[in-house]
């Protein structure tokens, strides 16, 4: 167990709704970064949290925004939901410095349908 | 864009077998990571060997790292069936990035 944890587990939504992902840091951990993973690929970096303001950006559309809290915990959300966003998505808690580990969450499964 | 490609895309071995993967990058980095993922649950962190370092261990793993090369290998020996899962490397997005890039993984499967 990593102490990273994200809920809900599943979720189904509708094309063109909004949803909003949940992840609580592991103890200690200052940073904070969501990852996409279609079916059958590894994970694509979407952004990253630090101090609370975003610190990078993968190649994700703006509909895809964020917030990291004091308590370092975050969310991610997605508006206008297309079908291509269906994948699991997972959260990424680590402390800021070179060479350190990052620990994922056991992720949040997204169907849109 | 990704960064790191593994090597083979599967892999089917014995228990009680050795499972090797290979996982190839671009650009210069500061470390490497392994992860194991199973069956599209979380990944779970295994290793990070970073750049000045050749090889490490942690119980039957085995990482070996060839920055001249831009390549690592994870080596499982003495495979049992619960090391059947998904394996990706991970490298910072740049030298000094804490932002990670995966590339498709190595599905190892460990027969009985």
């Amino acid at each position: 167990e990593t102490g990273v944890t994200q809920s809900p587990t599943h979720l189904i939504k509708t094309r063109g709704q909004q949803v909003t992902l949940r992840c609580s840091s592991q103890s200690g951990h200052n940073t904070v970064s969501w990852y996409q993973q279609a079916l059958g690929q590894g994970p694509q970096f979407i952004f990253q949290y630090y101090r609370e303001e975003e610190n990078g950006r993968g190649n994700f559309p703006p509909r895809f925004s964020g917030l990291q809290f004091p308590n370092y915990s975050s969310e991610l959300n997605v508006n206008a939901l297309e079908l291509d966003d269906s994948a699991l998505y997972l959260c990424a808690s680590s402390l800021r410095g070179t060479n350190t580990e990052a620990f994922f969450g056991q992720g949040t499964r997204l169907t849109v349908v | 864009s990704q960064q790191g490609e593994e090597d083979p895309q599967a892999l089917s071995i014995q228990e009680g077998e050795n499972a090797t993967m290979n996982c190839s990058y671009k650009t210069s980095i500061n470390n490497l990571q392994w992860y194991r993922q199973n069956s599209g649950r979380g990944l779970v962190h295994l290793i990070l060997i970073r750049s000045n370092e050749r090889e490490k261990h942690s119980g039957r793993l085995r990482v070996t790292l060839d920055t001249s090369k831009k390549s690592s290998s994870l080596l499982i020996t003495a495979s049992r069936a619960a090391d059947t899962a998904s394996y990706f490397c991970a490298t910072p997005l740049t030298i000094n990035d804490y932002k990670l890039s995966f590339g498709a993984g190595t599905t190892v499967t460990v027969r009985a």
